[in-house]
């Protein structure tokens, strides 16, 4: 059963701090990677994708994939009250039919002002 | 502007009733996605369609039939076998080669 795994949290931290969520990932063949914004009671939003190992920068956010540990993390700096949402991380399914991801359960992050 | 639509956005059924959920894209993508959601929970797929008169069961396809006749339009169908779908319903849909999902604005279904 391949899986990806998130820490349900919540996740608090004060606003202006960096927020670092983390993903674990089952399947050693996945090449695509990415994180998916979710407000409550709204649908997810794409806001990072990552396929090389290494960092990405898009703003404040930053994707950090390590494939040899098979995991891969979403950092936000300066951390804004807006961004309290659930982020869900997503992988392709390697082996699976083409395009389908594997969702994680999410992590829900509160930014305290 | 591209996206997708669904519709509608909140529903209510009654025990036993079938009832229809609308997902209708003008990305030209060609694969497209039904999940669901519960409180707490990620997103499990119910079925996909990577073309046209083709769809797939996904993890949890048992109450649930779909149709794919227009690239465009992927409807869902919540059958009365599908005992507990009070749920958030997803509708997404990728570009050919895979890569990301486009999520539309889904449809909450109660049972009343």
């Amino acid at each position: 059963q391949k899986e990806v795994e998130q820490n349900s949290g919540p996740l608090s931290v004060p606003e202006g701090a960096i927020a670092s969520l983390n993903c674990t990932y089952s399947d050693r063949g996945s090449q695509s990677f990415f994180w998916y914004r979710q407000y409550s009671g709204k649908s997810p939003e794409l806001i990072m994708s990552i396929y090389s190992n290494g960092d990405k920068e898009d703003g404040r956010f930053t994707a950090q994939l390590n494939k040899a540990s098979q995991y891969v993390s979403l950092l936000i700096r300066d951390s804004q009250p807006s961004d309290s949402a659930t982020y869900l991380c997503a992988v392709n399914d390697y082996g699976g039919s083409q395009g389908n991801l594997i969702f994680g359960k999410g992590t829900k992050l509160s930014v305290k002002p | 502007d591209g996206g997708i639509t669904q519709s509608p956005k909140y529903l209510f059924r009654k025990e036993g009733q079938n009832v229809t959920l609308s997902c209708e894209q003008n990305l030209n993508h060609d694969a497209m996605y039904w999940y669901r959601q519960d409180p707490g929970q990620g997103l499990r797929l119910i079925y996909y369609s990577q073309i046209v008169n083709d769809f797939q069961k996904g993890d949890i396809a048992e109450g649930y039939s779909v149709s794919r006749e227009k690239k465009e339009s992927f409807p869902l169908t919540v059958t009365s076998a599908q005992k507990n779908p009070t749920a958030f319903y997803l509708c997404a849909s990728t570009g050919q080669g895979g890569g990301w999902q486009f999520f539309g604005p889904g449809t909450r279904l109660t049972v009343l």
